[in-house]
């Protein structure tokens, strides 16, 4: 069954970078698109990033666009977000999601790593 | 962007009580809506996809529909596992958005 387990997060300073990874397992990883979703603190749910199957076409946040990149490697099952400039406002925890053959909503989530931005 | 303003931020409610949860789009969506449900600490899930059309193994008694810009998510009859939080998301254009959530919790 559709697997992802996502990694990389921690505690980083404001200013500093990271980057999260996603290991898709269980389906066709070169034939779906895939999202990144953020979730701050007793908080909702806030779409980050979208790229396409063929990792051609992206989508960011306005809250984002600029400091945050959606990637994937097809031939390693892998999505990642490299996120740089981080803000105290980016802490939450990370979701990859796969999206449901290019609908353009998520239909499998992985359990969401946790990234903290504090001094 | 498109605003999706939903309601009620809170709800009480009784095991075998039904349930509805109201979402509003700022603008038509052509019911490019999702319904998911969040427990603490746990990823989100899909129950309902284009506004009304069940996910795989969601129990039938939820439902989505939809009239022009709003949409509902109904619960028939409450069970003990449906207290959660739930969440509806326009996939009409980027930036997607997210409702601010239900959590319905027991009366």
């Amino acid at each position: 069954q559709v697997h992802l387990v996502e990694s990389g997060g921690g505690v980083v300073q404001p200013g500093k970078s990271l980057r999260l990874s996603c290991a898709a397992s269980g389906f066709t990883f070169r034939g779906f698109a895939m999202h990144w979703v953020r979730q701050a603190p007793g908080k909702g749910l806030e779409w980050v990033a979208s790229v396409s199957y063929d990792g051609k076409n992206e989508n960011y946040a306005e809250s984002v666009k600029g400091r945050f990149t959606i990637s994937r490697d097809n031939s390693n099952n892998t999505l990642y977000l490299q996120m740089s400039s981080l803000r105290t406002e980016d802490t939450a925890v990370f979701y990859c999601g796969r999206d449901a053959g290019d609908q353009g909503y998520v239909d499998n989530w992985g359990q969401g790593t946790l990234l903290i931005v504090s001094s | 962007d498109i605003q999706m303003t939903q309601s009620p931020s809170t709800l009480s409610a009784s095991i075998g009580d039904r349930v509805t949860i109201t979402c509003r789009a700022s603008q038509n969506i052509n019911k490019w809506l999702t319904w998911y449900q969040q427990k603490p600490g746990k990823a989100p899930r899909l129950l309902i996809y284009r506004a009304s059309s069940l996910e795989t193994w969601i129990p039938s008694r939820f439902s989505g529909s939809a009239s022009g810009t709003e949409f509902t998510l109904t619960i028939s009859s409450l069970q003990p596992d449906d207290y959660a939080t739930y969440y509806c998301q326009q996939y009409h254009s980027y930036p997607y958005t997210f409702g601010q959530g239900t959590n319905i919790d027991i009366k």
